[in-house]
Order: C-alpha cells, then sequence, then structure tokens
C-alpha cells in the first residue's frame, strides 16, 4: 500500500537558519504531493503542492520539487523565522488507489525555532 | 460558516460509553472526510462522505465506529463502547469538490481531542 517516511523530529533551528525535511513516499499509481503544516491549537493547513514529476511549490517561503526518480518531496526554507515553529506533515493522494479523495500522511515533523 | 467547525473540542469518557463527535463543514462543501491522529503520528483516514452517502468507508477500525450526515451537512462521528485505545484526535474535513478532492486541498477542523480513561 501507499506510505509516506519523514524525517524524524523534533527539528530545533535557530531563526535565519536554512531548514530541510525530508519525505520520500511509495505509491501505486501517480501520486499528488503534498505538505500540510499544523500551529499551535489551529488545524492542518495546506502549505503547498505539486501534481506532477518536476512540479515546484511554494508558499511562504516554503518549496518542495517533486522529484519521481528518488520518490521525494523534500521540505525547504532559506531562511525560517520563529514564527515558522509547527508540525510539518508530508502527505499523498494516490489516483489509483483512491482515486485523490484521500490522503495518507507521513508521521510528521515537529520544528521549533528559537531567536 | 468561515471555516470547519468540531465540537466538542475535548471529551473525557469512561471506557464502555457510548460517544458522539460533530463536524460543521464549510456551507456549500459536498465532501467531508473524518481522520483519526494518534500521538506522534499522521491523521488516519476514516471515512469519505459525498453528500449524504458515505462513499469510503473504508477506514473506519471496526463496528463500533459509524458515522452519519443525513442532511449532507452536519456530519457526526458515533463510537460505542469506547476502548482506551481509541483515545486520539479526531479530524474532519471538507472540500467544495465532487471528485480528486485532495488535489484541490481540504479545509481541515481543529479536531476533537478524545481521552477514554
Amino acid at each position: 500500500g501507499d506510505s509516506v517516511t519523514q524525517m524524524e523530529g523534533p527539528v530545533t533551528l535557530s531563526e535565519e537558519a536554512f531548514l530541510t525535511i525530508n519525505c520520500t513516499y511509495t505509491a501505486t499509481g501517480y501520486p499528488s504531493l503534498f505538505w500540510y503544516v499544523q500551529y499551535p491549537g489551529e488545524g492542518l493547513q495546506l502549505l503547498l503542492k505539486a501534481t506532477k514529476a518536476d512540479d515546484k511549490g511554494s508558499n511562504k517561503g516554503f518549496e518542495a520539487t517533486y522529484r519521481k526518480e528518488t520518490t521525494s518531496f523534500h521540505l525547504e526554507k532559506g531562511s525560517v523565522q520563529v514564527s515558522d515553529s509547527a508540525v510539518y506533515f508530508c502527505a499523498l493522494s494516490d489516483p489509483v488507489d483512491f482515486g485523490n479523495e484521500k490522503l495518507t500522511f507521513g508521521t510528521g515533523t515537529r520544528l521549533t525555532i528559537i531567536p | 460558516g468561515a471555516g470547519v467547525s468540531q465540537t466538542p473540542s475535548n471529551k473525557v469518557t469512561e471506557k464502555g460509553k457510548y460517544v458522539e463527535l460533530r463536524c460543521d463543514p464549510i456551507s456549500g462543501h459536498t465532501a467531508l472526510y473524518w481522520y483519526r491522529q494518534s500521538l506522534g503520528q499522521g491523521p488516519e483516514f476514516l471515512i469519505y462522505f459525498q453528500g449524504t452517502g458515505a462513499a469510503d468507508d473504508s477506514g473506519l477500525p471496526n463496528d463500533r465506529f459509524f458515522a452519519v450526515r443525513p442532511e449532507g451537512s452536519v456530519s457526526t462521528l458515533k463510537i460505542q463502547r469506547t476502548e482506551r485505545g481509541d483515545s486520539a484526535m479526531y479530524l474532519c474535513a471538507s472540500s467544495p469538490q465532487a471528485g480528486g478532492a485532495a488535489n484541490y486541498g481540504y479545509t481541515f477542523g481543529s479536531g476533537t481531542r478524545l481521552t477514554v480513561v
């Protein structure tokens, strides 16, 4: 079945540091890939997505590129801020197994940015 | 409403009791989803409604879990004879799309944290 493997946390960085959170996947079909973010006390929010190979999703300074050859979708940001502290989830939807209706999530990576 | 509303935000119940968790989706959203998130894990799919009908309930763990959406808007997740292993955050999401909803992005609620003691 489909699965998402995410970099283990927690991750603690200083403000303005470079961030990478690794994500790899296995899927039956040709999936769409997502990063969701959960800020303290809030619901999950879509951060960015990519629906085909070599697409780059970007939002709020975060980027991730859909790499089919390495089955990866790593999240990056050049200079993190304290406000980026949250839990980040990599996820996929698979047109073959689930008709792109359901999301399969990774376990989440807790990011803490210290001033 | 402006967002997906879930009530209660916290629920503590005794083992063996019955609980109901409510989800009020964004007005006009036809697709509604329930996910369960255990501590330290990502959300796991439970059930998906398109309108009033459950289009896919393959994620429900056993027959103690049931969900309804009688008028195609508000949904209730019902858990009978609760067990300590049912303790988790229960998330609801909605989408305006009739198909391929995940590609358009769900809107999630803040969840109901269920604790079975």
